[in-house]
């Protein structure tokens, strides 16, 4: 168990709605990254958040939005959904630190169908 | 530019048998951290073994170990005795003070029997 926390597990949708991607981070790290996994892809860095402020951003849709709340936790908002938006969504956090590497969630399996 | 690169998408090795996974990496950073994690079929991502660019000594975690070379770029994972539990996806990833994690695009590995 890492720590990090993501609800849900599974999640199907329709294509044009919107989702939430939920994370709690292991206690203490300010720091939260999003990825995307599309099949059989690597890990695209969307977004990252460090103590409640953005610090760098990837390749993020602008249907896709994301923030990170005073107690840490963070949501990943998906809109206007598309078949091609289908992926694994990581989200992985980690102290901030240079000493630390990055914890992470079990994942959100989306589906659009 | 910070870059990740892994050359060998695929890979197999006999079961207890040694198998080296390349990986290259690029940035003008002095001090950061380089990591090994593996995704099996469940996709969960794993942490393997973590270097210090710091630290001249390879790192090394039972079966898994490193060649770290630091004027190269060039950060290698070996594992020895390979079992069938190693057959996963490999990403070679490093990260520094405060930022994201850059991450390649991954080596599969299949242990055959």
């Amino acid at each position: 168990d890492s720590g990090v926390t993501q609800t849900p597990k599974h999640l199907i949708t329709a294509t044009g709605q919107r989702v939430t991607l939920r994370c709690s981070p292991r206690s203490g790290d300010l720091s939260v990254y999003w990825y995307q996994q599309s099949l059989d892809q690597g890990l695209q860095f969307l977004i990252q958040y460090y103590n409640g402020e953005e610090r760098a951003k990837g390749n993020i849709l602008e249907r896709f939005s994301a923030q990170q709340f005073p107690d840490l936790h963070s949501e990943l908002n998906l809109s206007s959904l598309e078949l091609g938006d289908s992926a694994l969504y990581f989200c992985a956090s980690s102290g901030g630190s240079i000493n630390t590497e990055a914890f992470f969630g079990q994942g959100t399996r989306l589906t659009v169908v | 530019a910070q870059t990740v690169t892994q050359s060998q998408p695929e890979m197999s090795v006999q079961e207890a048998e040694t198998v080296t996974l390349s990986c290259t990496y690029d940035t003008s950073e002095s001090n950061y951290y380089l990591f090994w994690y593996k995704q099996p079929p469940s996709r969960q991502m794993i942490l393997v073994i973590r270097q210090e660019a710091y630290k001249q000594q390879n790192a090394t975690e039972n079966r898994f170990s490193v060649n770290f070379q630091k004027a190269a770029k060039s950060f290698s994972l070996k594992i020895s005795d390979s079992q069938l539990g190693d057959t996963a996806m490999y990403f070679c990833a490093f990260g520094f003070t405060g930022n994201q994690f850059y991450f390649g695009t991954g080596t599969s590995l299949t242990v055959i029997p």
